[in-house]
């Protein structure tokens, strides 16, 4: 298995444009997270789905921020329009039942200027 | 607020040396969780522990849970250039579905 696959690595984009970040799951696992990594909060979840369903979206910013999971292997997360507080990196990882341990993709590095 | 604690936030030895660090919540957890992450790259799973007392061992890292669920710490013996790292600690509170609460991390720099 490839694991967590996540793209693009590295995002430069100006202030006020559409971002879309990209995850593909681990086969057969059944939860998906998105996390955004700072030095000064480290690592904070925005979001997670179970079974291809938002549970708990209360960690996501603002309206600006949005995620889908429109199948049981892909999940984006679009921030439009993005500013530069918005800059992180961002991890999605997916867990079989969450319980045993997730499994992280290598992360998105968005940088807005 | 964060949840968990971790301590110290930076730690700088010589190869050779032992260290432990530590996790530390006012919340009680149903499962802890050590992760090691290295520049450029995601967190990447090293235990779980469930009960309370429990103390695994991963060759030289020993992890050990609290008795009260509260709390955790990781020993390292005999430290590697190799782990060097950020090592973080996630816990899961029961009854809150699926999603764990990081830590900061402690950044360990293990010199040859």
């Amino acid at each position: 298995d490839a694991g967590v696959i996540q793209s693009p690595r590295h995002e430069v984009t100006e202030m006020g444009q559409e971002v879309t970040l990209r995850c593909k799951l681990i086969s057969g696992h059944n939860s998906l997270f998105w996390y955004r990594q700072t030095m000064m909060r480290g690592l904070e979840l925005l979001i997670y789905f179970n079974n291809n369903v938002p549970i708990d979206d209360s960690g996501m910013p603002e309206d600006r921020f949005s995620a889908k999971m429109p199948n049981a292997s892909f999940s984006t997360l679009k921030i439009q329009p993005s500013e530069p507080r918005d800059s992180a990196v961002y991890f999605c990882a997916s867990s079989l039942r969450g319980v045993l341990g997730y499994t992280f993709g290598s992360g998105t590095r968005l940088t807005v200027v | 607020t964060q949840l968990l604690e971790q301590s110290p936030q930076f730690l700088s030895i010589q190869e050779g040396e032992n260290l432990t660090v530590y996790c530390n919540s006012s919340s009680v957890f149903s499962s802890l969780q050590w992760y090691r992450q290295e520049p450029g790259e995601g967190p990447v799973l090293l235990v779980t522990v469930v009960t309370g007392g429990e103390v695994k061992k991963l060759k030289r890292l020993t992890f050990q849970f609290g008795d009260a669920r509260k709390d955790s710490s990781l020993h390292i013996t005999a430290a590697q250039p190799g782990d060097t790292g950020l090592y973080l600690c996630a816990g899961l509170i029961s009854n809150s579905g699926y999603a764990l609460n990081f830590g900061k991390g402690t950044s360990l720099l293990v010199t040859p």
